[in-house]
Order: structure tokens, then sequence, then C-alpha cells
């Protein structure tokens, strides 16, 4: 089973939906939770950290159900801009602290 | 200012040739991290360094690829008798520091292709 699993979607959405990503992980030692955000051949790039608590960074939406072992990410009023692709990321514990574990990612298309 | 860089940002080579692949972290920062990234997939872990030695190289495939960074700065990434299913985008991130919640800050990758 992999470490980090996530609906590759894609997904397309008109400009200013809504709309939310999922994730799931398998260790449920995790303590560091990320969503990344990677354009097309292009290097990912940290979009926000995922708190036990939610949290928030202006129109996007991070929250963790540690329970469930599930990670999501809500898109308020969906931007062109915010075309991409999203990781789901989780970092390792122990003896892989030093690793970041990836979803293969969800795909989001937004239209005009 | 300067991020991660890697060069050559693209390699085609034959089948069963060496390539070296290379990355300059950002300066100051004592962590640098290699994954690989096939199509389609997210990024998958190779070998973390925390300053010169390699703290973890559990996520190396096999014995034909090995990394150095012999004085904690560049490293680079070793692949010999390369096979077509080495192709992917290779990435190389730093961090601040390794062992605590510090952002990875990742180059744009070396998209080897072997043919």
């Amino acid at each position: 089973r992999k470490e980090v699993e996530q609906d590759p979607g894609p997904f397309n959405v008109p400009e200013g939906a809504t709309v939310a990503f999922n994730c799931t992980y398998s260790n449920s030692a995790s303590q560091s939770f990320f969503w990344y955000r990677q354009d097309c051949r292009k290097e990912p790039k940290l979009l926000m950290s995922v708190y036990s608590s939610g949290n928030e960074d202006g129109r996007f939406t991070a929250q963790l159900n540690r329970a469930s072992q599930y990670i999501s990410l809500l898109i308020r009023d969906s931007k062109l801009s915010d075309s991409a692709t999203y990781l789901c990321v989780v970092k390792g514990r122990g003896s892989t602290l030093g690793r970041l574990y990836f979803g293969r990612g969800t795909q989001l298309t937004v239209w005009p | 200012g300067a991020g991660v860089s890697q060069t050559p940002s693209n390699k085609v080579t034959e089948k069963g040739k060496y390539v070296e692949l290379r990355c300059d972290p950002i300066s100051g920062h004592t962590a640098l991290y290699w994954y690989r990234q096939s199509l389609g997939q997210g990024p998958e872990f190779l070998i973390y360094f925390q300053g010169t030695g390699a703290a973890d190289d559990s996520g190396l495939p096999n014995d034909r690829f090995f990394a150095v960074r012999p004085e904690g700065s560049v490293s680079t990434l070793k692949i010999q008798r390369t096979e077509r299913g080495d192709s992917a985008v290779y990435l190389c991130a730093s961090s601040i520091r390794g062992r605590e919640n510090t952002e990875a800050f990742f180059g744009q990758g070396t998209r080897l292709t072997v043919v």
C-alpha cells in the first residue's frame, strides 16, 4: 500500500467554482502534512502546511482528520491561475524523518 | 534570490551509458534531497543528505544509483549502465535543516531520457 493515496482527477471546473481534493495516508503516527502545487513541467512548490485544527490561506482551506487519516484541500472562487496539479504530502517520522511522501497528484483545470 | 539549481535541464543518453546529474542547493541549506518523478506520478524519494553524509539512502532503487555531496553543498547523482526505465525527471530539493518542520525548496529538475 502506498504511503499517500490521492484521486488523480482530472477536475475541470469553471471560474468561480469551489473544488475539493482529498487524500489518505497510511502511517497513523505521521505528524506533518502539506499541500504542494506543481505547474506543468515545473517543480513542486509548497502551497500550505496542514494543521490539526485546520487552516486557511485566502481562498484555500486545508483540513486534517487524524481518526480517518484523511487530508483535504478546498479552493473557493477558483481562478484560471489555479490550474495545476495539487500534491498531497506527508513527512516521514523516525528513521524516515528526512523524507516527504507524495501522492500522485490531482490535476485541476479551471476554464473561463 | 538564487534557488536550487540543477544541471543539465535535459539529458538524453543511450542505454548502458553513465550519467551524472548535478544539484546546487540554496546557500546555507544543510539538508539536500533527491527525488525521481515519472509521468503522472508524484515525486518518489531517492536519498537524503544532512551535510556531507547520506542520512537515508534507502530510496535508491539499486546499486546502479549513487549520490555524493563531498563538501556539504553541491551534490551529484550518478547512474551507471542506464536503462530505459530510468527515464524520468530527477528533482533535487534543499531545506535549512532536515529534521524539523522546514520547507523543502525544489529545483526545476533534470529530465533524463534513456534511448
